[in-house]
C-alpha cells in the first residue's frame, strides 16, 4: 500500500478553518484518497474521499494537487468536537478492501 | 453511534486465559473487518469477512487468534492464551460493498483488552 506523510500534531482556534496536510508522492493512478478521524474513545469515523476533483460534503472538503502527490483536508468552522486524530489514507480502486492507518494527524482545537 | 456494537467494551484477564469478543455489524452490511490498535498508533488490520468467507488474514493474526462469521452476521475473535503484548483496542467495521471498491466502513466503539 502506498504511503502517506502527515504532520504529528497541528493546532486551530474554535471558529477558525483547519487545513489538515498529507503528502502521498507514490500514490499510483488507481488510489483513491480516502481520510477517517477518531473522536477520543471512539472507533474511527469515514470524513471523505476522492480520487481527482476537489469533493465537498456537509462534514468537510478535499482538495487535491493537480499532480495528486498531495493533498488537503479542510475543516471551514472548527469546534471543539472536531479534536481528534485525522487519518489520510490511500485505497486502491480495484481493491479497497482494508485500511492501512498511519499515525495520523493529532488535532488541537484551543476555545 | 454508527450502528455497529461490540461486546464487551472493556475485558480485564490474566496471561494464559481465553477471551472472545463479539462484534454485531450493521444489518445487512456484508463485509466485516477486525482491526487492532495500540496507545498512540493508528488501527492495525487483522482480517476481514465478505458475507461468512474469511477472505484475508493479516501476518499480526497468529496461530491464538481465530475469527468467525457464521451465517454472515455477527462475528466472533477468540484469543487463545492471552498475553500482555495483546493489551488493545480491537475494533470492528462494517461495510456494504458494492460495485465500486470505495465502500465506507463503520467502526464500532472498540473492545478495550488489558491482560495482567
Amino acid at each position: 500500500d502506498a504511503k502517506t506523510t502527515q504532520p504529528n500534531s497541528m493546532e486551530s482556534n474554535e471558529e477558525e478553518p483547519v487545513h489538515l496536510p498529507c503528502n502521498h508522492s507514490t500514490i499510483s493512478g488507481t488510489d483513491y484518497i480516502h481520510w477517517y478521524r477518531q473522536l477520543p474513545s471512539q472507533g474511527p469515523e469515514y470524513v471523505i474521499h476522492g480520487l481527482t476533483s476537489n469533493v465537498n460534503n456537509r462534514m468537510a472538503s478535499l482538495a487535491i494537487a493537480e499532480d495528486r502527490k498531495s493533498s488537503t483536508l479542510i475543516l471551514h468552522r472548527a469546534t471543539l468536537r472536531d479534536a481528534a486524530v485525522y487519518y489520510c489514507i490511500l485505497r486502491d480502486h480495484l481493491d479497497g478492501n482494508k485500511l492501512v492507518f498511519g499515525a495520523g494527524t493529532i488535532l488541537r482545537v484551543k476555545s | 453511534d454508527t450502528g455497529v456494537s461490540q461486546d464487551p467494551r472493556h475485558k480485564i484477564t490474566k496471561r494464559g486465559q481465553n477471551v472472545t469478543f463479539r462484534c454485531d455489524p450493521i444489518s445487512e452490511h456484508n463485509r466485516l473487518y477486525w482491526y487492532r490498535q495500540t496507545l498512540g498508533q493508528g488501527p492495525e488490520f487483522l482480517t476481514y469477512f465478505q458475507n461468512e468467507a474469511q477472505l484475508e488474514k493479516s501476518r499480526l493474526l497468529s496461530d491464538r487468534f481465530s475469527a468467525e462469521r457464521p451465517k454472515g452476521s455477527f462475528s466472533t475473535l477468540e484469543i487463545q492464551r492471552t498475553e500482555q503484548g495483546d493489551s488493545a483496542m480491537y475494533l470492528c467495521a462494517s461495510s456494504l460493498i458494492g460495485r465500486g471498491a470505495q465502500e465506507t466502513q463503520y467502526f464500532g466503539p472498540g473492545t478495550r483488552l488489558l491482560v495482567l
